[in-house]
């Protein structure tokens, strides 16, 4: 069974806090992702990473980081958490199978900034 | 920008009956989709996926079906049932697996 999970499924920061999110995907995917998905916008990516030690940003990294130092773990980090950081923090792995990519989640992070 | 969007926000069917799920994309160059299924409290699930070298694939249940011309994607589901109660996603692929553009959601609520 494949899986991605995540450190916590809630965590509840007060503002200015530096915040970690950890991720660990046992199926050897070379690509990581974090996600956050707020009601009436979707899924939104911030960060991705094809490689250990390599990352790329998304659509929204302004006010996060991320570290990829082992190829099976990658961390969301907020510097100095904000209340519009309140969301759902979804992490996901992805690997080719044949001529498919098969991307998985974990069961996300509900993180409260208050 | 490019956009993947969803027809209808909500679908009531019943128990039994077969679902449609629509999905709309813009991206010409798009040439990998993903359904996904996300129940309450939980992160999205694969269901099923196709490229775009294809029109239909089909899985336990379920059919995607991608029509390139009206760049449009869609999720049958056969004999609905209320464990089928859930959003659901469609997405491209934008850059061979490294990332992905989703829709905003369809939630599908299957009634007895």
């Amino acid at each position: 069974d494949v899986k991605v999970t995540q450190s916590s499924r809630y965590l509840v920061k007060r503002t200015g806090e530096k915040v970690f999110l950890e991720c660990v995907q046992d199926m050897d995917h070379e690509n990581m992702f974090w996600y956050r998905q707020d009601p009436g916008l979707g899924l939104r990516l911030i960060y991705f990473s094809y490689d250990v030690k390599m990352k790329e940003k998304g659509d929204i990294p302004e006010g996060y980081s991320v570290s990829r130092e082992k190829k099976e773990r990658f961390s969301l980090i907020l510097e100095s958490a904000s209340t519009n950081q309140t969301s759902m923090y979804l992490c996901a792995s992805s690997g080719q199978v044949g001529i498919f990519w098969e991307q998985y989640f974990g069961p996300g992070t509900r993180l409260t900034v208050t | 920008g490019e956009s993947v969007g969803l027809h209808l926000p909500t679908l009531s069917v019943q128990e039994g009956d077969n679902s449609i799920i629509n999905c709309a994309y813009s991206n010409s160059a798009s040439d990998y989709f993903i359904w996904y299924k996300q129940e309450s409290g939980k992160g999205p699930q694969f269901i099923i996926d196709i490229r775009s070298n294809m029109d239909k694939r089909q899985g336990q249940r379920v059919t995607v079906l991608l029509n390139k011309t009206v760049k449009h994607l869609s999720l049958q589901i056969a004999a609905t049932q209320p464990g089928d109660s859930a959003v659901y996603f469609c997405a491209e692929d934008r850059n061979s697996g490294y990332a992905l553009n989703f829709g905003k959601g369809t939630s599908l609520l299957v009634t007895p």
